[in-house]
């Protein structure tokens, strides 16, 4: 079946190390998306790119970086900038036309430790 | 992009229709309104979207002012299961590039017995 798939789910990071979080999708989607989410709270726009080699930072961008060197993959390197990484991270993407359903992954889980 | 508000949370009894509500007063002409839910940290899930009519589904309804400017997501019969966090999301009409997905604060509810 078609869909987002994120990986790894649960992730354990030491201070100053850099980890990446895969975001693939089979649907043949334009847009693709990465979102930060602390418990309790809302979700938060890092990254987003609408076509393959380009992006745009969000409005948490700072700590993070992206590529998009394939339509299907928009991998989330968390670097060691990052101050709080520790948060549920989420992917979605959406086709090129309007009016069209918006998938997200199932999350990842960053814990530092 | 438009921004949304949304109530911080509400409750609902079993079996009782679940009306949750979302201001979008910037929202332009070409721009959807979506709703999600989140249960427990898992990724969202679609509901149901629409532009200017009212639109049903099997899960809920949405009702649109007539000026666009705000929404409501009806549950018509909420059970334990549907507790969870409602997202209110605008999202424009893609020309060529998509744009970026705006979320709202999220509604809490909490259905009770």
């Amino acid at each position: 079946d078609g869909g987002i798939t994120q990986s790894p789910k649960y992730l354990f990071r030491k201070e100053g190390q850099n980890v990446t979080l895969s975001c693939e999708q089979n649907l043949n989607h334009d847009a693709m998306y990465w979102y930060r989410q602390d418990p309790g709270q809302g979700l938060r726009l890092i990254y987003y790119s609408q076509i393959v080699n380009d992006f745009q930072k969000g409005d948490i961008a700072e700590g993070y970086s992206v590529s998009r060197e394939k339509k299907e993959s928009f991998p989330l390197t968390v670097t060691s900038a990052q101050k709080n990484p520790t948060a549920f991270y989420l992917c979605a993407s959406i086709p090129g036309s309007s009016g069209n359903t918006i998938y997200f992954g199932e999350g990842s889980w960053l814990t530092v430790v | 992009d438009a921004k949304t508000t949304q109530p911080p949370s509400m409750d609902c009894a079993e079996g009782r229709a679940a009306n949750l509500p979302c201001n979008h007063s910037t929202i332009s002409g070409n721009e959807y309104v979506y709703w999600y839910r989140q249960i427990h940290s898992q990724g969202p899930q679609y509901i149901i979207h629409g532009l200017k009519n009212n639109e049903t589904n099997e899960m809920a309804s949405l009702i649109i002012t007539e000026d666009r400017k705000s929404s409501t997501l009806i549950l018509p019969h909420a059970t334990l299961r549907d507790t969870a966090v409602y997202y209110c999301i605008v999202r424009a009409q893609v020309t060529g590039t998509a744009s970026k997905l705006t979320f709202g604060t999220g509604t809490r509810l909490q259905v009770t017995l």
